[in-house]
């Protein structure tokens, strides 16, 4: 089982619509929790980071909260637009037993935006 | 700030023949990078992380002698696929990390297409 996992697994909302993604993580100790959008064929872009004290992160339409307790989090997406298609990627970064840092990557979400 | 860029933006090689990829952090200076390969409708699976002046640290079941990374300075690395085959075939993506960053935010290239016929 993966320690980061994305829910849905794909997603198609129509334009101008909302829409929230989830990633719940079971990596412990915790460091950070990043959100990226990669269009096909391109690399990630990171939307937000977050660290452990931090609640919620917005950037522009994009909403990032973080549960550290319950270990979720979720992307909001507000009024989409049809670039906002793409693979949303979960990425959380916590220490391992050796004192380094070890990086697990959700399986993205798919979202496609119709007109 | 923050750009990291990759060459070639893909690339078509027969079966056999080695392909060098390069990673480039254009205004950062980055003591690790890291190489990614991601198949189609999969996420990133992480082969390697390259440390300036070190050998790279290679994941479970990544060939070192197949995936060959050399990062000899802070700015570029590379990634050669050597005798690559058809099963080679994949979306390669780098990533950078600032020096002295205390959490290893990581600033990702563009990817390399690789097409092994």
């Amino acid at each position: 089982k993966n320690q980061v996992e994305q829910s849905p697994q794909s997603l198609i909302i129509l334009e101008g619509k909302n829409c929230t993604l989830q990633c719940n993580y079971t990596v412990s100790p915790f460091s950070n929790l990043r959100w990226y959008k990669q269009d096909t064929g391109r690399g990630p872009v990171s939307l937000t980071i977050m660290t452990f004290s931090e609640n919620t992160k917005s950037n522009g339409r994009y909403t990032a909260t973080l549960d550290a307790d319950t270990k979720q989090s979720s992307l909001h997406i507000t009024a989409s637009q049809l670039s906002d298609s793409a693979s949303y990627i979960c990425v959380v970064s916590g220490r391992d037993n050796t004192g380094g840092f070890k990086t697990i990557f959700g399986a993205g979400t798919r979202l496609f935006v119709k007109a | 700030g923050a750009v990291v860029s990759q060459h070639p933006s893909w690339v078509i090689c027969k079966s056999g023949t080695s392909v060098k990829i390069e990673c480039r952090s254009l205004d950062f200076q980055a003591t690790t990078m890291f190489w990614y390969r991601q198949f189609p409708k999969q996420s990133l699976m992480l082969m390697a992380t390259s440390n300036e002046g070190s050998k790279a640290t290679y994941e479970q079941g990544v060939e070192k002698d197949k995936f060959l990374i050399n990062h000899a300075s802070l700015t570029l690395s590379t990634l050669t696929v050597t005798s690559a085959h058809p099963e080679d075939s994949s979306f390669y993506i780098c990533s950078a990390s600032r020096s002295g960053r205390t959490y290893n935010e990581q600033f990702f290239g563009p990817g390399t297409r690789l097409t092994v016929l």
